[in-house]
């Protein structure tokens, strides 16, 4: 079977520090991942997707940098925080480029002091 | 552009009622729809998707969702909801020629009362 882990399950971080956040899939080869974020109380935005290995395309731009540095691995990061940032994030796979089914982590809740 | 609009941010019923959660979209093309509902501090989880054929759909815990192609619109349905049913619904839309993206509504918040 399929799991997707996502880590750290929370981050409490200050404005201006660094971010790093991960998810692994196991159980699958040559997915396609995605990083989405969402706002308290708000919509999913999807942020970034990879189809392979070392590459990333951002879909939106809000001062984070995504990478693929393993065929299971997505990592999302910046090196300075801002408030905005605040939400929970959340990592997803899926096997076609019509997203015919997407499977999400349990997420990340991020605070932003 | 692609767009999903979910009018009710929030439904309240009581435990045993019927429940219909609207979704209507925005598409070119073909779109593949979906539900999804989300718990409290948890990640999405896939109720049910349409892409072509019947256009009443059924997904898990008795949910089921109809396509109007007329209306642009995909309501979820259920006929008895229990409490458990509580939780945010989010409808989605994909395109069928395959973008890599897909397109979140707003989400509903859905209240059960016991």
């Amino acid at each position: 079977a399929q799991t997707i882990h996502q880590w750290p399950v929370a981050e409490i971080k200050a404005v201006g520090s660094p971010l790093s956040l991960g998810c692994t899939i196991k159980g699958k080869s040559s997915p396609n991942l995605y990083w989405y974020w969402q706002a308290t109380g708000g919509t999913l935005q999807q942020l970034f997707y990879s189809i392979t290995v070392g590459q990333v395309e951002s879909v939106v731009q809000l001062n984070l940098s995504a990478s693929r540095p393993k065929d299971d691995q997505f990592i999302l990061s910046t090196e300075k925080l801002l408030l905005s940032h605040s939400g929970f994030y959340l990592c997803a796979w899926s096997l076609d480029r019509a997203n015919t089914e997407v499977f999400f982590g349990k997420g990340t809740r991020l605070t932003v002091v | 552009a692609q767009s999903v609009t979910q009018p009710d941010a929030r439904v309240t019923v009581s435990e045993g009622a019927s429940l219909q959660l609207r979704c209507k979209y925005s598409y070119s093309g073909t779109p593949y729809l979906f539900w999804y509902v989300q718990y409290p501090r948890q990640g999405l989880q896939l109720l049910l998707k349409y892409y072509s054929g019947d256009p009443v759909v059924q997904g898990v815990n008795g949910f089921e969702a109809e396509f109007i192609k007329s209306n642009s619109s995909f309501h979820l349905r259920k006929a008895s909801v229990h409490w458990s049913d509580s939780a945010v619904y989010f409808c989605a839309v994909s395109s069928s020629s395959g973008s890599w993206q897909l397109i979140f509504g707003s989400g509903t918040q859905l209240t059960v009362m016991p």
